[in-house]
């Protein structure tokens, strides 16, 4: 059974640069996350999807973040203007279900020059 | 996030000693969940646990939960460099399944 699976693998921008990061869940995982990990730190929740439904994003940026989850399968994460703070890895997260294990994809590494 | 505490922050140990890693909440847990880390690379589940008094064992890898102090530990005895690596602890706090909250992490270098 095929992981999760996150693209690209690296991206390098310029500040003030748009930036799209794709996910693909595990097959049948109806909760998709996407974590916000900076350097020497936790990831952090940037929002978590049941389907299609974003049931918490409390902590996304909403002035230069956007998400969506099409069809309740893959999701997009998009910054845009990207800032220098905004380097950090992105990672996307899946579960079958609320309150089950999380499994994680390689991650996005993005860097902000 | 200060909720979720680890320590230590970072670890040297030599191959083949026992080490331990801590992880204290300062909330009511309803799960404690151990991944594992490589730099740069995404999360590896190791081990769930949930009710008071629980331990978990994979390999050399052990996890407890302390329900009455919030405390979970993680013990990996005769410590191998395949151990190295950043251990995270990630914390649920409701059965309604609000996304796991992670500590900062403990970073484990074993050197041979």
């Amino acid at each position: 059974e095929a992981g999760v699976v996150q693209s690209p693998r690296y991206k390098i921008i310029e500040k003030k640069q748009p930036v799209a990061f794709w996910c693909n869940p595990i097959s049948g995982h109806n909760t998709l996350y996407w974590y916000r990990q900076n350097l020497g730190q936790g990831p952090e929740l940037l929002i978590r999807y049941e389907n299609e439904e974003a049931v918490d994003d409390s902590q996304l940026p909403k002035d230069r973040f956007s998400a969506e989850r099409l069809k309740g399968v893959d999701s997009t994460l998009k910054i845009q203007p990207a800032e220098l703070g905004d380097s950090a890895v992105y990672l996307c997260a899946s579960s079958p279900r609320p309150n089950e294990k999380l499994f994680f994809g390689s991650g996005t590494q993005l860097s902000v020059l | 996030s200060q909720e979720l505490e680890q320590s230590p922050q970072s670890l040297i140990v030599q191959e083949g000693k026992n080490l331990t890693i801590n992880c204290t909440s300062s909330k009511t847990l309803y799960g404690l969940y151990w991944y594992k880390q490589k730099y740069g690379e995404g999360l590896i589940f190791l081990m769930m646990l949930q009710k008071g008094g629980e331990e978990k064992s994979h390999e050399k890898i052990t996890a407890k939960l302390d329900e009455k102090k919030q405390q979970s530990s993680l013990h990996i005895t005769a410590s191998q460099p395949s151990h190295a690596g950043i251990y995270l602890c990630g914390a649920a706090y409701n059965q309604a399944g609000t996304a796991l909250i992670f500590g900062k992490g403990t970073t484990l270098s074993v050197s041979s």
